[in-house]
């Protein structure tokens, strides 16, 4: 059975400064998805990463893939007030039929002045 | 164009009372996911169809929760005799990808329904 396990589960950040979200999982994987949900909202889409060394970056977020530690990260600098939200990793079974995702617990960010 | 609809947007139901989850996907996309997020959880997996095929039910929780998509475009949810614990937001996804190794593989989700059983 495929385990996604994300930590911290909680962020307090501090405007300005750098912080890393981690993403692990179980089996092997094909496909790794990082995805933003904001309160009453639905999943916003981040990053796909889908090889080992992948890096993406997008304004003050980068992810990265090494599919041989099974493990991802969110990396957020200089952090601002618009990065507060929940923030999910999500693997899918590639070469399980449907591509279903199976996602972490979530890390909820909040970022103080 | 149209992203991935969901309607209600919001369910209160008694206990015990059935209720329907209606989702309509982007037009063309042939995959359609459903998944139920706890409070403070992260999404899970329920059902998956490709067209109208359930290929995929594993993740339904109980036989009281079915879906279908008899013409593989919308799908529709139904919880029978709800309990408390359904209460979760139900999120659709759908996506291209006519098979599992195909390119336009991702998933995208509509707004969700927030079903409260009371």
């Amino acid at each position: 059975e495929l385990k996604v396990e994300q930590n911290p589960l909680f962020l307090s950040m501090q405007e300005g400064k750098n912080y890393t979200i981690y993403c692990n999982y179980s089996t092997t994987s094909d496909r790794l998805y990082w995805y933003r949900q904001d309160p009453g909202k639905s999943l916003e889409s981040l990053f796909v990463l889908l090889s080992n060394g992948a890096v993406k970056q997008e304004g003050r977020l980068m992810a990265s893939l090494d599919t041989k530690a099974r493990l991802s990260t969110l990396h957020i600098t200089a952090a601002v007030h618009d990065l507060s939200a929940t923030y999910f990793c999500a693997v899918d079974g590639y070469k399980a039929a449907g591509n279903k995702l199976t996602f972490g617990g979530g890390t909820r960010v909040l970022v103080k002045p | 164009g149209a992203g991935v609809s969901q309607s209600p947007r919001y369910k209160v139901a008694k206990r015990g009372q059935d209720v329907a989850l209606r989702c309509d996907p982007i037009s063309g996309h042939v995959s359609l996911f459903w998944y139920q997020q706890a409070l403070g959880q992260g999404p899970e997996f329920l059902t998956y169809f490709q067209n109208e095929a359930q290929l995929d039910k594993s993740g339904l929780p109980s036989d009281r929760f079915f879906a279908e998509r008899p013409e593989g475009s919308v799908s529709t949810l139904k919880i029978q005799r709800t309990q408390q614990e359904d209460s979760a937001v139900y999120l659709c996804a759908s996506s291209y990808s006519p098979s599992s190794g195909g390119p336009d593989y991702e998933q995208y989700f509509g707004p969700g329904t927030r079903l409260t059983v009371t």
